[in-house]
């Protein structure tokens, strides 16, 4: 069965320290792997896509990278507008399964 | 260029009642995607549109259904509604056959049953 997992469900860092967000996932035919970050009552927002092992991706302070079983996003310095859920989600044929995420707190 | 919208933002609806959400995908998209939030957990999928045919179903009732039109706008309906219906529903539009694709999310509706 196709299933994502998503590591802490919660962590709160002070601002400037750098952390990562694990996604362990097992799915049949990955044809992708996403994050995004989520704001309190709003719908996710796009970070990154990852389609094969060894590929990293970077925007700003986070950075994301993939293995055949797991993916990480590394959070360098971050700030207090950083704060959000995390949400790791995998495509296996046309659906996407959404892990249920890490709640990043950071405090000033 | 307008993103993914959905209307309306908030809705209470009674128990037994009946529902329906409205999406209009990112100018460009033709696949729309709905998705069930419920507090504290990630999206889990509904259904999946393309060309006005339900293409892809997850583990939901027949209560659950949903259109999409030839401009690719689409409706979720939910009928008999539960008091565990309540959550914010997501949808997300697409490109088909791009490969892995890329879902821009609108903003969800809130629906809260009472």
């Amino acid at each position: 069965e196709d299933q994502v997992t998503q590591s802490p469900e919660a962590l709160r860092l002070q601002e400037g320290e750098s952390s990562s967000l694990n996604c362990s996932y097992t799915v049949s035919g990955l044809r992708g792997l996403f994050w995004y970050r989520q704001d309190p009552g709003k719908g996710p927002e796009f970070l990154f896509t990852l389609y094969s092992a060894g590929e990293e991706k970077e925007k700003e302070r986070l950075k994301a990278t993939l293995t055949k079983k797991e993916s990480f996003l590394h959070i360098t310095a971050p700030k207090p507008e950083d704060s959000a859920t995390y949400l790791c989600a995998v495509q296996s044929a046309s659906k996407i399964i959404f892990g249920s995420g890490t709640r990043l707190s950071i405090r000033p | 260029d307008a993103g993914v919208t959905q209307s309306p933002t908030h809705l209470i609806k009674t128990r037994g009642q009946q529902v329906t959400l409205r999406c209009s995908p990112k100018s460009g998209h033709d696949t729309v995607s709905w998705y069930q939030q419920a507090l504290g957990q990630g999206p889990q999928f509904i259904f999946q549109y393309y060309e006005e045919e339900e293409r892809q179903r997850g583990n939901f009732p027949d209560r659950f259904s949903g259109h999409q039109f030839p401009n690719y706008s689409s409706e979720l309906n939910v009928n008999a509604l539960l008091l565990g219906d309540s959550a914010l529903y997501l949808c997300a539009s697409s490109i088909s056959d791009s490969g892995a694709e890329k879902a821009f999310f609108g903003q969800g509706t809130r629906l809260t049953v009472v």
